[in-house]
């Protein structure tokens, strides 16, 4: 296991409340992500950071907000949930490969969020 | 721009049928190459990887070779049981000269059932 846990598990929440998502990380990784899985779509990138405070779009940013104030921990904010943002939300961290670049993702559980 | 496309499935099979699910991808350069399983309410777990042309990633009688001439790795296995049921991603890493961020370019997933 990659050390990574996602809180809560999940979340039924109403329309028009903020709801935030945390992730929690003891691999001690740069880099994190939120990603959002829907039937149809795969797996989307809503945001990720490379380190403690920097943070950059993904392809579906919009009305989601992120903060990370330490290494470990990298919160997803919904400012005003909408059902559309009804989805299972997944976090991950990477760790580049030793040899040919890039990197390697590891996933959390997962948040199922529900919004009525 | 990077970009994944993998057989959208569903594939059913018997047990201890042969398996392939493909997948092909356009990528500046040489990305790393990866494919993911996610069980049923789980997240997803790296099955295995290949970070340059014609290197072989298994894992769990799972193979796939990254074949640069026909920009594909697909997924193989001999012989399926029961317990391979799932949903499969292709992803790839785009080669760290390319500058930017780590992220991965994931496919929209291929579910497998297999029967007894």
């Amino acid at each position: 296991d990659a050390g990574i846990t996602q809180s809560p598990r999940h979340k039924v929440t109403e329309t028009g409340t903020p709801v935030t998502l945390r992730c929690h990380q003891t691999e001690n990784h740069r880099y994190m992500y939120w990603y959002r899985q829907d039937p149809g779509h795969g797996l989307r990138l809503i945001h990720y950071s490379y380190g403690v405070k920097d943070t950059d779009k993904g392809e579906v940013s919009d009305g989601y907000s992120v903060s990370r104030s330490k290494t470990e921990d990298f919160l997803l904010t919904l400012e005003s949930a909408t059902s559309s943002q009804t989805s299972v939300y997944f976090c991950a961290i990477s760790q580049p490969l030793t040899s040919g670049g890039g990197e390697t993702q590891y996933f959390g559980p997962g948040t199922r969020l529900l919004v009525l | 721009g990077n970009s994944v496309t993998q057989m959208e499935g569903p594939v059913t099979l018997s047990e201890e049928a042969f398996l392939t699910i493909n997948c092909t991808y356009t990528a500046t350069g040489y990305p790393s190459l990866f494919w993911y399983v996610q069980y049923p309410g789980e997240g997803l777990q790296l099955l295995l990887k290949a970070t340059k042309a014609d290197d072989k990633g298994s894992n769990k009688g799972f193979e796939a070779t990254y074949r640069k001439e026909t920009t594909s790795f697909h997924l193989e296995k001999g012989s399926v049981q029961v317990s391979d049921s799932a949903v499969y991603f292709c992803a790839l890493s785009p080669p760290q000269t390319q500058g930017g961020s780590e992220k991965l370019v994931f496919g929209k997933g291929t579910k497998l059932t297999v029967n007894p």
